[in-house]
C-alpha cells in the first residue's frame, strides 16, 4: 500500500511470478481510479482504469480489483517481466460537485522484478 | 508519452530568474494540467486549464504562472517568487475535465536551482 514520507513501499518479485500492487484511498466518494506505471526519469504511463460501478477489470496481463467497502484497489500483474520494473501509483477522482474531476494521487509502489 | 511532448527535457535555472516550460499536445484534448513531482511524493497539481483562455490554480500555484492562448499549448513559468522549485514537472492532458477520462503524462522536464 501507500505510505506518507520519503520511503516509498517496496515489492520484489521474481520473473514469472505474478505480482500484485496495493492502494489504500480514503474518499468515498470517489468514483473513478487509474493505475500509472513510472520508469525513472519518465513520465507516467497509463495502465489501466476502473470505474466504481465495477469490482474488476481486465487488461493485458494485469487486473485492477476495486473493493469499495474497504475502500481498496489492487493491480495485479502476471507473469511479470523485468520490464515491469518500474514505480506503480494509483489515482482516484472525486466526483465531487465541481465541474473538474480532480486527481489524487498516491506515492507510489516500487516494483523490482529479479531475472 | 503519445501526443504530448514537453520541453526541455533538463532545465537549470539560477537563483532570481524566471523559467518558462513548454507543454504541447497534439491529442486534440481541451484539458491540460501541470503537476511537480518530488522525491517518495504523489503529484501535485499547480494548475490545469479545461479550455482555451481558461486556466484555474491547482493546490500549489503560488510562485507559478501558466497561459493557454492555443489548445494544443500550455507553458508553465516557474517565476522568482517560488521558494523551492527544484522538481520533477510533469504536463498532462485530458479529453476533458468532466467525466471518467484519462489523464496522460508528457515526459517531464527536470528543474534544477543552482
Amino acid at each position: 500500500g501507500e505510505s506518507v514520507g520519503l520511503h516509498l513501499p517496496t515489492l520484489s518479485v521474481q520473473e514469472g511470478d505474478n505480482s500484485i500492487i496495493n492502494c489504500a484511498y480514503s474518499n468515498s466518494a470517489s468514483d473513478y481510479f487509474i493505475w500509472y506505471k513510472q520508469e525513472s526519469g519518465k513520465g507516467p504511463q497509463f495502465i489501466i482504469d476502473i470505474r466504481s460501478n465495477m469490482d474488476k477489470r481486465q487488461g493485458q496481463r494485469v487486473t485492477v480489483l476495486l473493493n469499495k467497502t474497504v475502500k481498496h484497489l489492487s493491480l495485479q500483474i502476471a507473469a511479470t517481466q523485468p520490464g515491469d520494473s518500474a514505480v506503480y501509483f494509483c489515482a482516484e477522482r472525486d466526483r465531487g460537485g465541481t465541474s473538474y474531476g480532480k486527481l489524487t494521487f498516491g506515492q507510489g509502489t516500487i516494483l523490482t522484478v529479479h531475472p | 508519452d503519445g501526443g504530448i511532448t514537453q520541453s526541455p527535457k533538463y532545465l537549470f535555472r539560477k537563483e532570481g530568474q524566471n523559467v518558462t516550460l513548454s507543454c504541447e499536445q497534439n491529442l486534440n484534448h481541451d484539458a491540460m494540467y501541470w503537476y511537480r513531482q518530488d522525491p517518495g511524493q504523489g503529484l501535485r497539481l499547480i494548475y490545469y486549464s479545461q479550455i482555451v483562455n481558461d486556466f484555474q490554480k491547482g493546490d500549489i500555484a503560488e510562485g507559478y504562472s501558466v497561459s493557454r492562448e492555443k489548445k494544443e499549448s500550455f507553458p508553465l513559468t516557474v517565476t522568482s517568487a517560488q521558494k523551492n522549485p527544484t522538481a520533477f514537472y510533469l504536463c498532462a492532458s485530458s479529453i476533458r475535465t468532466v467525466g471518467a477520462d484519462t489523464q496522460y503524462f508528457g515526459p517531464g522536464t527536470r528543474l534544477t536551482v543552482l
